[in-house]
């Protein structure tokens, strides 16, 4: 266990279905991240929040909208995706937003968009 | 543009042996690097760091070695186990604090 928890931990929905991943730290951090794994591909940021600010969007499409209403939590909103949208979302947590920060992560929510 | 890559997709070892995972970066200003290990159903998970104003550091049955001169990070594990069989990634950050991974090699454990 990390100590960073993300539900669900499996989700398939349509095109036109609205959906949340829920991430909650349990670690007393002051960063969240979300990044996306796709097979043979490297982990892609998507988004960093710090003391529940937004301070990156790695050019994420609108179809996807982050939520950070405190420092433990952290939500990804999904509507109207693609198939290709499908992946491993992960979801990390940090101290805070330095370089010698090592990032905790979650197990992730493998999303399936038919 | 920046990248972190890995020089091989798969490593395959007899139990026992010692393996080397080998990560090449391109960002000469890279300051910290990190070695993830990610098992299947899980999210990854840190094994080792080093920062930049050192070469070599141990930890248990690991050891990360980083040569600036030639942007390479590698990571040892001594005495291999079934339990090390996961994919493993690299990792570097900067001044923006943002980590940059590597694709990720599969290393196998033969029994």
């Amino acid at each position: 266990e990390t100590g960073v928890t993300q539900t669900p931990r499996h989700l398939v929905m349509g095109m036109t279905n609205k959906k949340s991943l829920k991430c909650e730290q349990h670690l007393g951090h002051n960063a969240m991240y979300w990044y996306k794994q796709s097979a043979k591909k490297p982990l892609e940021l998507m988004f960093v929040y710090n003391f529940k600010e937004q301070t990156e969007n790695n050019s994420v499409p609108s179809r996807f909208s982050p939520e950070c209403p405190n420092s433990s939590h952290l939500f990804l909103h999904l509507h109207t995706l693609q198939p290709e949208d499908s992946a491993l979302y992960l979801c990390a947590s940090s101290q805070r937003l330095a370089v010698y920060n090592e990032q905790f992560f979650g197990p992730g929510t493998r999303l399936t968009v038919l | 543009g920046e990248s972190v890559g890995l020089h091989l997709p798969t490593l395959s070892v007899q139990e026992g042996d010692n393996s080397i995972i080998n990560c090449a970066y391109s960002n000469s200003a890279s300051d910290y690097f990190i070695w993830y290990k990610q098992e299947s159903g899980k999210g990854p998970q840190f094994i080792i760091d080093i920062r930049s104003n050192m070469d070599k550091r141990q930890g248990q049955r690991v050891t990360v070695l980083l040569n600036k001169t030639v942007k390479h990070l590698s990571l040892q594990i001594a005495a291999t186990q079934p339990g090390d069989s996961a994919v493993y990634f690299c990792a570097e950050t900067g001044a923006n604090s943002k980590l940059t991974f590597g694709k990720g090699i599969t290393l196998s454990v033969r029994p």
